[in-house]
C-alpha cells in the first residue's frame, strides 16, 4: 500500500523564520515520484516541484529547498525567509508507476500560517 | 497558455439530484484527473482518463462517473446525491501518465442540502 504521512497539520512561525515542513511516504515501487503543492486560501493547488526516486539531489529554487533522503523515506520541504504570502496549505504527494498511472496520493497537508 | 478551467465554480443540490462537472484541460494535455477534497478525508483520488479511457479508478461508490472526449476534455457525474458528497471538486490535467506533474483547475465547490 502507498501511504504520505504529513505529521504536521498546523505551524504558525513569525515573517522571516525558517520552516521545515516534513513529508514521510510508504511504498513498495523502486520507481516512484514525489510532489509538493501549495493551496493558498483561493483554493487551487499548485505545483511546486516533482522529483523521482532515483534522484536524490537536492533542490533549491530561490527561498524554497527540498530535501530528498530515500533512506528515511522522507521528501521535507523548507522556506527560507518565511513571507506571509507563504501562507497556505502544503501538500506532499506520491505516484506509482505500475499499474497506478497518473494517480497521485496526497498528505493529509500542513497548513503554514505566517504572521507579519 | 490557458491553465486548467472547470465549470461550475459553485453548485447548489439536493438529496437525491444527479450533478454533472466539467473540465478543460490545459491544451495538449491528454491526461485527466479528478479529485476530491472533503475536511475530513483531505484530497482523494476519483479517476484518471487517458485517451478518452478511464484508466483508473480510487475507492468510489458505482454513483460517481466519468468520461472524456475527444479534445481531452472531461466530465464527471455524481447520481443520487448524499449529503456527504458536498466537497471541493478539482480536476487536473498533466501530459502523460506515469510520473508526470499534474496542473490543478480551480476547482467546484458542490453543497448538497
Amino acid at each position: 500500500a502507498q501511504k504520505v504521512t504529513q505529521a504536521q497539520t498546523e505551524i504558525s512561525v513569525v515573517e522571516k523564520e525558517d520552516v521545515t515542513l516534513d513529508c514521510v511516504y510508504e511504498t513498495r515501487d523502486t520507481t516512484y515520484y514525489l510532489f509538493w503543492y501549495k493551496q493558498p486560501p483561493s483554493g487551487e493547488l499548485v505545483f511546486l516541484i516533482r522529483r523521482n526516486s532515483f534522484d536524490e539531489q537536492n533542490e533549491i529554487s530561490g527561498r524554497y529547498s527540498w530535501n530528498f533522503q530515500k533512506s528515511t523515506s522522507s521528501f521535507n520541504f523548507t522556506i527560507t525567509a518565511s513571507q506571509v504570502v507563504d501562507s497556505a496549505v502544503y501538500f506532499c504527494a506520491l505516484s506509482g508507476v505500475y499499474n497506478q498511472g497518473g494517480k497521485l496520493i496526497f498528505g493529509q497537508g500542513t497548513e503554514l500560517s505566517v504572521k507579519p | 497558455k490557458a491553465g486548467v478551467t472547470q465549470t461550475p465554480r459553485y453548485l447548489i443540490k439536493t438529496r437525491g439530484q444527479q450533478v454533472t462537472l466539467s473540465c478543460s484541460p490545459i491544451s495538449g494535455h491528454r491526461s485527466v484527473s479528478w479529485y476530491q477534497q472533503t475536511p475530513g478525508q483531505g484530497l482523494q483520488f476519483l479517476f484518471e482518463y487517458f485517451s478518452e479511457t478511464q484508466r483508473n479508478k480510487g475507492n468510489f461508490p458505482g454513483r460517481f462517473s466519468g468520461r472524456q472526449f475527444s479534445n481531452s476534455r472531461s466530465e464527471m457525474n455524481v447520481s443520487t446525491l448524499e449529503l456527504g458528497d458536498s466537497a471541493l471538486y478539482l480536476c487536473a490535467s498533466s501530459l502523460g501518465q506515469v510520473g508526470y506533474e499534474q496542473y490543478f483547475g480551480p476547482g467546484t465547490r458542490l453543497t448538497v442540502t
